[in-house]
């Protein structure tokens, strides 16, 4: 059984924090993917990566890097967070050539 | 790149009925379309897929369609239940070999008992 897990279900950060959120896959997956959920705008991709070190912007990169040092640990960082940034944050994995991706509990993150 | 379309954005309907979330996609090269739930206040669970070389899949009262020259999929519910009340997102997958998902925005599906 698959299992991706977050190191937060909540978080609550002030304006100009930095703030990591941390993802674990326990299944050896290639791919691991950083969305953030508002309600009525659906899952955007803020980043991905398909490999230790590798990373690629997805739609919404601004304001977010990301750190894969190690296969089963993909972090999303926020280097000065904003009201904005404020949402619910999912990562998911997949292994390359499934195609199926599995997602995390998620991260209610709220900036004040 | 790819534009997921969702419609409706709400959905609510009588247990028993069947429910019906209708998809459209940009990208002509998109291959893969799987579709999610998530119950409130829980991560997004795949449901059922569909791949490019196939029409239709079934899976108990869950089925799926596509239509590759309208560039358009659906999702179908019969006998829905109360606990079919979910968020439901369709999602494409991206043309380049990168394998992105695209999401729609969601359908939130109430069935009324």
């Amino acid at each position: 059984d698959v299992k991706v897990t977050q190191s937060s279900r909540y978080l609550v950060k002030r304006t100009g924090e930095k703030v990591f959120l941390e993802c674990v896959q326990d299944m050896d997956h290639e791919n691991m993917f950083w969305y953030r959920q508002d309600p009525g705008l659906g899952l955007r991709l803020i980043y991905f990566s398909y490999d230790v070190k590798m990373k690629e912007k997805g739609d919404i990169p601004e304001g977010y890097s990301v750190s894969r040092e190690k296969k089963e640990r993909f972090s999303l960082i926020l280097e000065s967070a904003s009201t904005n940034q404020t949402s619910m944050y999912l990562c998911a994995s997949y292994r390359q050539g499934a195609e199926t991706q599995y997602f995390g509990p998620g991260t209610r993150l709220l900036v004040l | 790149g790819e534009n997921v379309e969702q419609h409706p954005s709400t959905l609510s309907v009588q247990e028993g009925d069947s429910a019906v979330i209708k998809c459209t996609y940009s990208d002509s090269a998109s291959n893969y379309f799987p579709w999610y739930k998530q119950e409130l206040g829980k991560r997004p669970q795949l449901i059922i897929d569909i791949r490019s070389n196939v029409g239709e899949k079934k899976d108990q009262r869950i089925a799926v369609t596509l239509n590759k020259t309208a560039k358009h999929f659906s999702l179908h519910i019969t006998e829905t239940q109360p606990e079919d009340s979910a968020v439901y997102f369709c999602a494409a997958s991206g043309q380049g070999g990168s394998e992105k998902l695209v999401f729609g925005k969601g359908t939130k599906l109430t069935v009324n008992p």
